[in-house]
């Protein structure tokens, strides 16, 4: 009964290539985020999506596209993988738009990305 | 921008207290919250201030000054278990939850 999960646990892969994670929460939540987690350890917000809406997307290489095929799911492809994008990639739920100061946010046990 | 700070270490003992303090520059607020992070773990939500005070939570303790763009996480009764990575992350006035870069907390027998 996992709230917030995520596939793959680890990703190792080549540069160049293209690879997906997947994310899905149970909790019936109405937003859902992808933050990627760097060898410093700060956590910054990616993208953002309520109910299927974009509504974060921040300063990102366009290699990176996500996709939300319903409110429980948010997906996360990244295309021509480099090595600057190895990293903890962490999916996140929240029960509002993220607009309410007391929306907490809920996250996935996170995708250990290492590009070679 | 948000600017948060908080240290990047500190060691303790068991059964002993621990405060991590975290200072902030945002433009706007709209709260902040204190997550725990074991290593190659999730972050997992420990509380919430939005008002200045303090905001009690059985072991764990959170403070908040507005005015100060300061708050601060009181652990309590140390336990090993509670060695872990603290994040200080707050929500802006967009609404987006900036984090800070972590203190990683060691619990010592």
């Amino acid at each position: 009964d996992t709230a917030v999960s995520q596939t793959p646990k680890y990703l190792v892969t080549q540069m160049g290539n293209d690879k997906s994670i997947k994310c899905e929460q149970n909790l019936g939540h109405d937003t859902m985020y992808w933050y990627k987690q760097d060898s410093k350890k700060f956590l910054k917000i990616m993208f953002s999506y309520n109910n299927k809406e974009l509504i974060i997307n921040e300063t990102v290489p366009n290699r990176f596209s996500p996709k939300s095929p319903d409110k429980a799911h948010l997906n996360l492809h990244i295309n021509s993988l480099e090595l600057g994008d190895s990293a903890v990639y962490f999916c996140a739920s929240s029960q509002g738009l993220g607009d309410s100061a007391t929306d907490t946010q809920y996250f996935g046990p996170g995708t250990r990305l290492t590009v070679l | 921008g948000q600017n948060i700070d908080q240290p990047t270490e500190m060691t303790a003992t068991e059964g002993a207290i621990v405060q991590i303090n975290c200072t902030y520059q945002t433009s706007g607020f709209n709260g902040l919250f204190w997550y725990q992070q074991h290593a190659g773990e999730a972050p997992t939500f420990l509380s919430y201030n939005v008002l200045d005070g303090l905001e009690e939570k059985g072991r764990f303790s959170s403070f908040l000054s507005r005015s100060k763009g300061y708050s601060y996480l009181l652990l309590k009764e140390l336990q090993m278990k509670d060695s872990a990575s603290y994040l200080c992350a707050v929500k802006g006035g967009d609404y987006k939850l900036s984090f800070g870069a972590g203190t990683t907390v060691t619990v010592r027998a």
